[in-house]
């Protein structure tokens, strides 16, 4: 099946510093990927549709400036969250679309845990 | 906006029990229904789906019947296995496809001896 990788998949840093987390598609090419952010004991949370080659649309209340994300070829899209602060711990996932015949799937990353000192 | 409500967990079950998960959800129009599950250390892998009123999705033992009426995409297994043993999201999508997913807060899901 297809697989999605994430790197890191835990990161501890502090508080100002920015910190990148890589998506990639290892078995396929995906145009769209989509970033989630997840609190413990709460839903994932769609922040941004990552679109290779264009920019980011980025889910209302999303800081675009806060999360960059580089969509630069069809296998990686990568997070960056720049000036973290502790309130920007969690878990965040990513998944990459597959486009089908009839239906389009999305495939997800094991989530990369982030926590800001 | 549109939303998803499951079961809060955890569930546990001796192996070979029946296993319901309920989910119901909010959204204007024709949604399609999907339940993801997520083994340890994994990411989501979509389980099964629905795409209108009536369809039942199936994959291993699993099932969900698309209530319209009450809105409704409840899980259900006749025996679980230890195997089975994840997080379960229910998700609804409102564009056709799988795109812009809203989830369920998941439902944990232990299966003992």
């Amino acid at each position: 099946g297809a697989v999605v990788s994430q790197h890191p998949s835990w990161v501890i840093c502090k508080s100002g510093t920015s910190v990148k987390i890589e998506c990639r598609s290892l078995d396929f090419q995906a145009t769209t990927m989509f970033w989630y952010r997840q609190f413990p004991k709460q839903s994932l949370m769609l922040m941004a549709t990552s679109n290779e080659g264009s920019k980011a649309t980025y889910e209302q209340g999303v800081e675009k400036d806060k999360f960059l994300i580089n969509h630069a070829s069809l296998t990686l899209s990568t997070l960056t969250v720049t000036s973290a602060h502790p309130e920007d711990s969690s878990f965040y996932i990513c998944s990459a679309q597959l486009q089908g015949f009839s239906y389009n799937e999305q495939f997800f990353g094991p989530g990369t845990r982030l926590t800001v000192l | 906006g549109d939303s998803v409500t499951q079961m809060e967990g955890p569930v546990t079950l001796s192996e070979e029990a029946f296993l319901t998960i309920n989910c119901t959800y909010t959204a204007t129009g024709y949604p399609s229904l999907f339940w993801y599950v997520q083994y340890p250390g994994e990411g989501l892998q979509l389980l099964l789906k629905a795409t209108k009123a009536d369809d039942k999705g199936s994959n291993k033992g699993f099932e969900a019947t698309y209530r319209k009426e009450t809105t409704s995409f409840h899980l259900e297994k006749g025996s679980v296995q230890v195997s089975d043993s994840a997080v379960y999201f229910c998700a609804i999508s409102n564009t056709g496809t799988a795109s812009k997913l809203t989830f369920g807060t998941g439902t944990r899901l232990q299966v003992t001896l």
